[in-house]
């Protein structure tokens, strides 16, 4: 199973919304509602923010939003903070499988 | 408190077998799967497999086959992951995380091994 397709880096100021893109195929992002967002800091535990396409777990901020179009799903920071800076990962379920990575800075 | 605590740092010889625990605690240990995930130095995360800790039931990612294997304790509420011949590409982190329906909602702090001569 080949790893999602996510952008290495995404940047943007703070107050700003960054939007970060997970593109996989029919047979894991594209089937059901199975994709979910990890935030991982460098020597932590990853963190669940965004579980099946859109939902978020309480105590994530509403700031985090999860969409998705066909095989493409979709991560949004809203009024980025600093403590937003971390990497980024999608995970489709059915195919059991991650995305590269994207890393996120606030400039 | 529900969490998953893992084992310390582990530094082995290439060929060695190692074996590396996640505890949980805090929730019914037979009611999720438990997950492990490897972030190899520079990598992404990559799922490994993972095991039914009712039933011991385990199912593997392709390029882990045959070089890992997952067990429990249900006695101790513990889940292992053994290599049994490291080589030194097996260095990395190795994370354990809780099943919860189709995403995994809770994980371990991580468990770096160290595979050198």
């Amino acid at each position: 199973q080949s790893a999602l397709t996510q952008p290495a880096s995404v940047s943007g100021s703070p107050g700003q919304s960054i939007t970060i893109s997970c593109t996989g195929a029919s047979s894991d992002v594209g089937k059901y509602n199975f994709v979910s967002w990890y935030q991982h800091h460098p020597g932590k535990a990853p963190k669940l923010i965004i579980y099946e396409d859109t939902r978020r777990p309480s105590g994530i901020s509403d700031r985090f939003s999860g969409s998705k179009s066909g095989s493409t799903a979709s991560l949004t920071i809203s009024g980025l903070q600093t403590e937003d800076e971390s990497t980024y990962y999608c995970c489709s379920y059915a195919g059991r499988v991650f995305g590269r990575g994207t890393m996120v800075t606030v400039l | 408190q529900v969490q998953l605590v893992q084992s310390g740092s582990e530094v082995a010889k290439p060929g060695a077998l190692v074996k590396i625990s996640c505890k949980t605690s805090g929730y019914n240990f037979i009611n999720h799967y438990i997950n492990w995930v490897r972030q190899a130095p520079g990598q992404g995360l990559e799922w490994m497999g993972w095991i039914s800790p009712d039933g011991g039931g385990t199912k593997y990612a392709q390029p882990f086959q045959g070089s890992i294997t997952l067990t429990r304790d249900t006695s101790t509420t513990t889940v292992y992951l053994e290599f049994s011949n490291l080589r030194t590409d097996d260095s990395a982190v190795y994370y354990c995380a809780r099943e919860k329906g189709f995403y995994y909602d809770l994980w371990g702090q991580g468990t770096l091994i160290t595979v050198s001569s």
